[in-house]
């Protein structure tokens, strides 16, 4: 049972415009969501995160936002560059666990 | 400050042999986290220590284990191998912000099962 699911396993966005990458969950008791970008052969690199008490929070040129009433989550990307492209992983957990349940991936691919 | 370092980055093994992979964490972080990278399963946790104890556990057979020593350093070891444990292997240290763990990642030891 996948808890936390990307339904789309790729993208294609051109430079300079908004990547939007979704991510969606099923487990309520989640409360803590972060977002990884992962190149081949390198472990993931921590993007951003939220707590379930927020519904958006912004780093740079990154911002996620929370719909918790649909268990929806979403990355936006303003403006997308090349070196954007990457595996984008989005990541729950449960309180203080440190145990992270992944998606399954979105490949970002920003066309110059 | 030093990222989560792994050793080895790359190994190839026989079925039915042992292999052990070590995690040297961010300094200061004390919790130290494993997952297995598949193309078939994705990222799955494995498990999770915390001074030096298992706090959590995945949903892997006991052949595969772990420890945490008094310098936060970890390893994990999987006995007789089988060709499905090919994967990269990933260690997270996690640090405590206001809200919720981050946790960051070491580069992976890429184990290859022949």
């Amino acid at each position: 049972d996948q808890q936390v699911k990307q339904n789309s396993p790729s993208l294609s966005v051109q430079e300079g415009r908004i990547s939007i990458l979704n991510c969606d969950y099923t487990n309520s008791m989640f409360d803590y969501f972060l977002w990884y970008k992962k190149y081949p052969a390198e472990g993931p690199t921590f993007l951003i995160s939220i707590s379930s008490i927020k519904d958006k929070n912004e780093d740079g040129r990154f911002t996620v936002f929370l719909n918790k009433s649909a268990k929806h989550l979403s990355l936006h990307i303003v403006p997308s560059q090349p070196g954007d492209s990457a595996v984008y992983f989005c990541a729950a957990s449960l309180g203080s666990a440190r145990q992270l349940t992944f998606g399954s991936g979105t490949q970002l691919t920003v066309l110059p | 400050k030093a990222g989560v370092t792994q050793t080895p980055r790359y190994l190839i093994k026989t079925r039915g042999q042992q292999v052990t992979l070590s995690c040297s964490p961010i300094s200061g972080h004390r919790s130290v986290s494993w997952y297995q990278q598949t193309p078939g399963q994705g990222l799955q946790f494995l498990f999770e220590y915390f001074s030096e104890t298992q706090r959590n556990k995945g949903n892997f057979p006991g052949r595969f284990s772990g420890r945490q020593f008094s310098n936060s350093r970890s390893e994990m070891n999987v006995s007789t191998l089988e060709l499905g444990d090919s994967a990269l292997y990933l260690c997270a240290s996690s640090l405590l912000r206001r809200d919720g763990y981050e946790q960051y990642f070491g580069p992976g030891t890429r184990l290859t099962v022949t």
